[in-house]
């Protein structure tokens, strides 16, 4: 049973080009959530997503990011026109229902590493 | 102000003590998650709570929700715990502390 799966693992990437990132959460998952771990920095939450729902986006910058999780294949996190400050590593997390309460799990992936140029 | 403070943030300890590492929150939760962070950066959950206690292991998780307060504990600290232990909490959105540091010398 595979764990969260995310590709690539390293991206490099000019300014100005677009970058995107793929998480495929565990088998079973319908939840998956995406953060951002500057350097030097902890981490961020941008978004949360269920299959083809974007339940809450409120970490996400206004502009240039996007995240979509289809109906079918792995939840994508698409940054348009890269920044040098862009920079960081992206983490997916999936689980199977919504957290809540004592029970409950959240699996991680090993992260995207951006690196804008 | 954070959301979530974590202390320290850095711990340097020999391998066999005791070990305990704090977080405070604010906001209100439905869960709190305990993650520990290696270098090169893999992320692991180690426990979801939102009262009481949990052990797995040589680690222990409490949380107290009238004083928005957990600690996690580790047994007879190992070397290889070394890592950076991280506090989350909240509902959909969580909230991250910046991570407790710590080094187990042998």
């Amino acid at each position: 049973n595979a764990g969260v799966m995310q590709n690539p693992r390293h991206l490099v990437r000019r300014r100005g080009q677009e970058a995107r990132l793929r998480c495929s959460p565990m088998k079973g998952h319908s939840h998956v959530y995406w953060y951002r771990q500057l350097p030097e920095e902890g981490l961020k939450f941008m978004v949360y997503l269920q299959k083809e729902n974007i339940i809450d986006e409120s970490g996400m910058p206004k502009e240039r990011f996007s995240a979509e999780f289809p109906k079918e294949g792995p939840s994508i996190l698409r940054i348009q026109q890269v920044v040098r400050g862009d920079s960081a590593a992206y983490f997916c997390a999936s689980s199977p229902r919504l957290l809540q309460g004592n029970t409950g799990e959240l699996f991680f992936g090993e992260g995207s590493r951006l690196t804008v140029l | 102000k954070n959301e979530v403070e974590q202390s320290p943030q850095n711990l340097t300890a020999q391998e066999g003590e005791f070990i305990t590492i704090n977080c405070s929150y604010s906001v209100g939760i439905s869960a709190l998650h305990w993650l520990q962070q290696h270098p090169g950066g893999g992320i692991v959950s180690l426990f979801m709570l939102s009262s009481g206690k949990k052990k797995h292991g040589r680690l222990i998780a409490t949380i107290n929700i009238q004083e928005k307060h957990s600690s996690l504990h580790i047994t007879a600290s190992h070397p290889r715990d070394s890592a950076v232990y991280i506090c989350a909490v909240g509902r959909n959105q969580f909230y991250f502390g910046t991570g407790t540091s710590l080094t187990v010398i042998p």
